[in-house]
């Protein structure tokens, strides 16, 4: 499986866009980029995935550069209940599809 | 359409006890994941099932922990003779399909069943 590279955290000032990069080097051509977060010691939540193109939706943009080997997470206008822990995962069917879960990105939006 | 439940959310037992963690997926989802996460640490991919079927269980402990997905009913996950390191939050998240039968969207998780050992 692909590893992820993430800081282990972040600041972001409230209404402020957030960026959250994320490394994945090895990543394969059949390897989805998911992005998922968790907020206290709530359950993950659902973020966004993409496999090549960028995305967007109501919660996030997600830009995958040209290579692959890289993304980031976009946070349009970030909000104090966006504090959380950020995870990068890169899941394929050679492992099941499980998602493997790094240490993430603790994002911090101060107000 | 309710989302993945589990039950109960917390749970305190005494060491050698017995704990049983239950998970109902989301209506339609045949396909759970169960996770753990230590105090203060990440998630841990524990066991993955199909109904009736144990699809992965490469990060299950190999003695004392067991899940099954039944026909019917919910994914339990149980915990014999339970240590104090077994004290954790322990997530369970469904899906309608797996991967590798071309579903590449999101899993669903529960809020999660805390586990405290006396």
């Amino acid at each position: 499986d692909a590893k992820t590279t993430q800081p282990t955290s972040m600041d972001c000032a409230e209404g402020r866009a957030a960026n959250l990069p994320c490394n994945h080097s090895t990543i394969s051509g059949n390897e989805y980029v998911y992005w998922y977060r968790q907020i206290h010691s709530q359950g993950p939540q659902y973020i966004i995935h993409g496999l090549k193109n960028n995305e967007t939706n109501e919660m996030a943009s997600l830009i995958i550069t040209e290579d692959r080997k890289s993304s980031t997470l976009i946070l349009p206008h970030a909000t104090l209940r966006d504090t959380a822990v950020y995870y990068c995962i890169v899941r394929s069917s050679g492992n099941t599809g499980k998602l493997i879960f790094g240490q993430g990105t603790t994002l911090q939006v101060k107000p | 359409n309710a989302g993945v439940m589990q039950n109960p959310r917390h749970l305190v037992r005494r060491r050698g006890q017995e704990a049983r963690l239950r998970c109902s997926p989301m209506k339609g989802h045949s396909h759970v994941y169960w996770y753990r996460q230590l105090p203060e640490e990440g998630l841990k991919f524990m066991v993955y099932l199909q109904k009736e079927n144990i699809i992965d269980e490469s990060g299950m402990p190999k003695e004392r922990f067991s899940a099954e997905f039944p026909k019917e009913g919910p994914s339990i996950l149980r915990i014999q003779q339970v240590v104090r390191g077994d004290s954790a939050a322990y997530f369970c998240a469904s899906s309608p399909m797996g991967l590798a039968g071309g579903y590449t969207g999101e899993l669903f998780f529960g809020e999660g069943s805390r586990l405290t050992v006396l």
